[in-house]
C-alpha cells in the first residue's frame, strides 16, 4: 500500500465549477500537509500548505485536513481554465523529506 | 525568486552510458533534492542533500549516486543507465524542508 493515495483522474469540469481533489495517507506521523500545482512541461510549485489539522483559504482556495480521518482536500472555487494543471497533495516526514500523491490532472472547459 | 536550473530538458542515452544530470540553484539553499516522477507513481525521491558533500539515500537510490562539491550544484549520476531509468527527473532545493523549489525537470530516454 503506498503512503500516499491520490485519484489521478483525469477531472474535467466547466469554468466557474467547484473543484474538489482528496488524497488520504497511511502514516499518523504527518504534521504539514501541502498542496503543489505542476503546470505542463514545468515543475511542481507549492500552492498551499496546512499545519496539522483544519482549514485555510487563501483566494479561491481552500485546503482541509482531517487527521482523525487521515484524509486532505482541495477546493477549487469559481475554477478558471488557468488552474488547468495536475495537482499533487504531499506530507511531510521527518525533517525534510516528502512524500507525493501521484497527482490529480484537472481541465477546466472554457 | 528562487531559480532552480536544470542542464538539459530532454536528453536521449543508450544502455550502459554514464549519464549526468545537473541542477543549480541560486538561493543559497542547503537542502538540495532529485527526484523521479511516472505517470501513477507521483514523484519518488531518489538521493538528497542537507549540505556541501552530506547526501542522504531517498527511497529509490539503486542504480543513481549523486555529487555535491558547491552549496548551489547537485548532480544526479546514473553509473549505466537502463531502459528503467527513462523517466522525467526533477531537482529541487529548499531551506525548510517542505517548501521545495522544483526545476523544469529532464526528459531522459534510455534506448
Amino acid at each position: 500500500q503506498k503512503e500516499v493515495e491520490q485519484d489521478p483522474g483525469p477531472l474535467s469540469v466547466p469554468e466557474g465549477a467547484i473543484v474538489s481533489l482528496n488524497c488520504t495517507y497511511s502514516n499518523s506521523a504527518f504534521q504539514y500537509f501541502m498542496w503543489y500545482r505542476q503546470y505542463s512541461r514545468k515543475g511542481p510549485e507549492l500552492l498551499m500548505y496546512t499545519y496539522s489539522s483544519g482549514n485555510k483559504e487563501d483566494g479561491r482556495f481552500t485546503a482541509q485536513v482531517d487527521k482523525s480521518s487521515k484524509y486532505i482536500s482541495l477546493f477549487i472555487r469559481d475554477s478558471q481554465p488557468s488552474d488547468s494543471a495536475t495537482y499533487l497533495c504531499a506530507m511531510r516526514r521527518g525533517d525534510y523529506k516528502l512524500s507525493f500523491g501521484a497527482g490529480t490532472t484537472v481541465t477546466v472547459r472554457a | 525568486d528562487v531559480k532552480v536550473t536544470q542542464s538539459s530538458r530532454y536528453l536521449v542515452k543508450r544502455t550502459g552510458e554514464k549519464v549526468f544530470l545537473e541542477c543549480v540553484q541560486d538561493m543559497d539553499h542547503e537542502n538540495m533534492f532529485w527526484y523521479r516522477q511516472d505517470p501513477g507513481l507521483g514523484l519518488r525521491l531518489i538521493y538528497f542533500s542537507y549540505d556541501v558533500k552530506m547526501k542522504e539515500k531517498g527511497d529509490i537510490p539503486e542504480g543513481y549516486s549523486v555529487s555535491r562539491e558547491k552549496k548551489e550544484r547537485f548532480s544526479l549520476i546514473l553509473e549505466s543507465a537502463s531502459t528503467n531509468q527513462t523517466s522525467m527527473y526533477l531537482c529541487a532545493s529548499s531551506i525548510t524542508g517542505f517548501e521545495q523549489y522544483f526545476g523544469p525537470g529532464t526528459r531522459l530516454t534510455v534506448t
